[in-house]
């Protein structure tokens, strides 16, 4: 079965400091990988998303995440966080492309606070 | 419309009362899901409808929820005779054609039941 780990339930940087939340899937094949942001009051946003080639994939917002099959990890980084980054981040994996999204597994998620 | 819309977008209810929340989902989006957000959980896949097809029902955690989706397009989901550990923010989501695997969610409905 898939599953996702995000280790880091809360992290707190400061504005304009790096940053970079953890992710871990278990899944027996290549996954489909998702980063979403939650804004207070809002619905999930898509960041960035990978399926195959480049290990590094860019995203909006200044988001960038990296692929990295021998750690099973698929980490979100910003090099410069702004305060309207503060935000809840969910990593998402899943097996099937066109095909039934509720394969997406979804971690607990890490609540972002951005200190001024 | 130009987003998934839920309503409503909050709901307290009491003990053993039914409840139905409210999905318009983007227009020509022919893939819909309901999940389930419960406080420092992660999202619950509820159930998936897509296009005239059997939905997917297997993520309703009881008899007591079901769902609907009137003419491919507003779906509604229904929690009768609500329960405590029934309260947390139910999201709504849809995809288009594209077979991106990104899903589009809409902001909503948080449900309390006393």
């Amino acid at each position: 079965a898939q599953s996702v780990t995000q280790p880091d339930i809360h992290i707190t940087v400061s504005e304009g400091a790096s940053l970079e939340l953890r992710c871990n899937y278990s899944y027996g094949a290549t996954p489909y990988l998702f980063w979403y942001v939650q804004s207070p009051g809002q619905g999930l946003q898509l960041l960035l998303k990978y399926f195959s080639g480049d290990t590094l994939v860019q995203g909006i917002k200044g988001f960038e995440a990296e692929f990295k099959r021998s750690q099973s990890s698929f980490n979100l980084r910003k090099p410069s966080v702004h305060w309207s980054d503060a935000a809840e981040y969910f990593c998402a994996v899943g097996g099937t492309l066109s095909g039934s999204a509720r394969q997406l597994t979804f971690g607990s998620g890490t609540q972002l606070t951005v200190l001024p | 419309g130009a987003g998934v819309s839920q309503s409503p977008s909050n709901k307290v209810t009491e003990k053993g009362k039914d409840v139905e929340l409210r999905c318009d989902p983007i227009s020509g989006h022919t893939a819909l899901y309901w999940y389930r957000q419960s406080l420092g959980q992660g999202l619950e896949f509820l159930i998936y409808f897509q296009g005239n097809s059997a939905p997917d029902k297997s993520g309703l955690p009881s008899d007591r929820f079901s769902a609907e989706r009137t003419g491919g397009s507003v779906s509604t989901l229904t929690i009768q005779r609500t329960q405590q550990e029934d309260s947390a923010v139910y999201l709504c989501a849809t995809t288009g054609t594209g077979g991106t695997g990104e899903l589009f969610f809409g902001e909503g409905s948080r449900l309390t039941v006393l």
